[in-house]
């Protein structure tokens, strides 16, 4: 399996709902990622988990609260979200830090 | 903002001509690497060239680097459609950080 997979693929959610995505990868890779991609711009970085610890946060805000059940599985939790949050959400893992990431094929979010 | 620059923003050319994407970046690196992005859709790897090597070769991919003056390319050769796509480099330590991206169009 050489495939990081996102659920759900599409998502509207409202401002005072609470939802989770999902990510999960069997290629034995300890580092995963969460990225989030507005239209028209690159990538930015949000989380980074090596071998199932937290290890970059990169100042995201308190609604958004990841978490790496094992080393196959990553989520982001969402709770309270802005219209400003609405973005792709993509999840990521690499074999080693900051090497031939795989991407999974995102989550397009919809805050209303 | 460890974040690269790349040139052109959009680049538009017929089917079977070159195209040549540039990337400079602001940070001492230990590998420089490329993502092809569909529209909408997540990143697919292309190619990866450490800081000791000046290029690299991947079937119609080409990849230039230049430490001195902190800048990359990527040229695709013989284009075709479906080539069609946004082009990222990306560099980092512990995380990668993307380029600005390049938007290639070509047309059939």
């Amino acid at each position: 399996d050489t495939e990081v997979t996102q659920t759900p693929k599409h998502l509207v959610m409202g401002m005072t709902n609470k939802k989770s995505l999902k990510c999960e990868q069997h290629m034995g890779h300890r580092a995963m990622y969460w990225y989030k991609q507005k239209a028209k711009k690159p990538p930015e970085l949000m989380f980074v988990y090596s071998y199932e610890k937290l290890s970059i946060n990169e100042s995201v805000p308190s609604r958004f609260s990841p978490e790496c059940p094992n080393s196959s599985l990553l989520n982001l939790h969402l709770h309270a979200l802005q219209p400003e949050d609405s973005a792709l959400y993509l999840c990521a893992s690499s074999q080693e830090l900051s090497y031939g990431y795989t991407f999974g094929s995102g989550t397009r979010l919809t805050v209303v | 903002s460890q974040q690269g620059e790349e040139d052109p923003q959009a680049l538009s050319i017929q089917e079977g001509e070159n195209a040549t994407m540039n990337c400079s970046y602001k940070t001492s690196i230990n590998n420089l690497q490329w993502y092809r992005q569909n529209s909408g859709r997540g990143l697919v790897h292309l190619i990866l060239i450490r800081s000791n090597e000046r290029e690299k070769h991947s079937g119609r991919l080409r990849v230039t680097l230049d430490t001195s003056k902190k800048s990359s390319s990527l040229l695709i050769t013989a284009s075709r459609a479906a080539d069609t796509a946004s082009y990222f480099c990306a560099t980092g330590a512990n995380n990668l950080f993307f380029g600005t991206g390049t938007r290639l169009t070509v047309i059939p």
